[in-house]
């Protein structure tokens, strides 16, 4: 059985610093990892994912996450936020092999002050 | 369509009541998953469908809970005998294959008020 922990529930910052919100898992087995982003008001949308190969991922609005095997952990970071990033992020585990059940950790909250 | 859709977007029932919930998938995607996603549970996995078989209903909380997939496209979620507890928001994904490694689009989701 997988898990996720997300370490933070909530995380302001200010606009323009950087950010890391905090995702660790457990697994028995090795596992593929996603980033997915809840806009206020909208649906969930994959962020980014990593299924195997590089160990740093990107998305293409500036986010980034490194897959740590040894420490389990998928932490999400961006080097400087804007408004526009202010929502929900989940951390989220699915097993390779099998259909894409997927684990999902407690949730962040990034909110954005300008 | 473009995207998952699902209706209604918002409902309210009175406890004791039965409930359906429809999601329609994206054109073509075999599977289809249903989430709960509520203030003190975060996000539960439901039910997974591969066309219109369940093989995996783990996480429907209780036999009041149910759902069926037809002709491989639309899902119902139905709800007997609604208690507070079940006050989320629901949410259905679905993806082109049941692979692990294949994205997951989600709906917007019903929010699920019992009173």
């Amino acid at each position: 059985a997988q898990s996720v922990t997300q370490l933070d529930s909530q995380v302001p910052v200010f606009e323009e610093a950087p950010v890391e919100l905090r995702c660790n898992y457990s697994s028995s087995v090795s596992v593929y990892l996603f980033w997915y982003v809840q806009y206020p008001n909208q649906g969930l949308q994959l962020l980014l994912k990593y299924l195997s190969g590089s160990t740093l991922v990107k998305s293409i609005n500036g986010f980034e996450a490194e897959f740590n095997k040894s420490q389990t952990s998928f932490h999400l970071r961006k080097p400087s936020v804007h408004i526009s990033d202010t929502a929900e992020y989940f951390c989220a585990v699915s097993a390779p092999g099998g259909y894409n059940k997927l684990i999902f950790g407690a949730g962040t909250r990034l909110a954005v002050h300008p | 369509g473009a995207g998952v859709s699902q209706s209604p977007s918002n409902k309210v029932t009175e406890k004791g009541k039965d409930v359906e919930l429809r999601c329609d998938p994206i054109s073509g995607h075999t599977a289809l998953y249903w989430y709960r996603q509520s203030l003190g549970q975060g996000l539960e996995f439901l039910i997974y469908f591969q066309g219109n078989s369940a093989p995996d209903k783990s996480g429907l909380p209780s036999d009041r809970f149910s759902a069926e997939r037809t002709g491989g496209s639309v899902s119902t979620l139905t709800i007997q005998r609604t208690q507070q507890e079940d006050s989320a928001v629901y949410l259905c994904a679905s993806s082109s294959y049941g692979q692990g490694n294949t994205e997951a689009f989600f709906g917007q989701g019903t929010r699920l008020t019992v009173v």
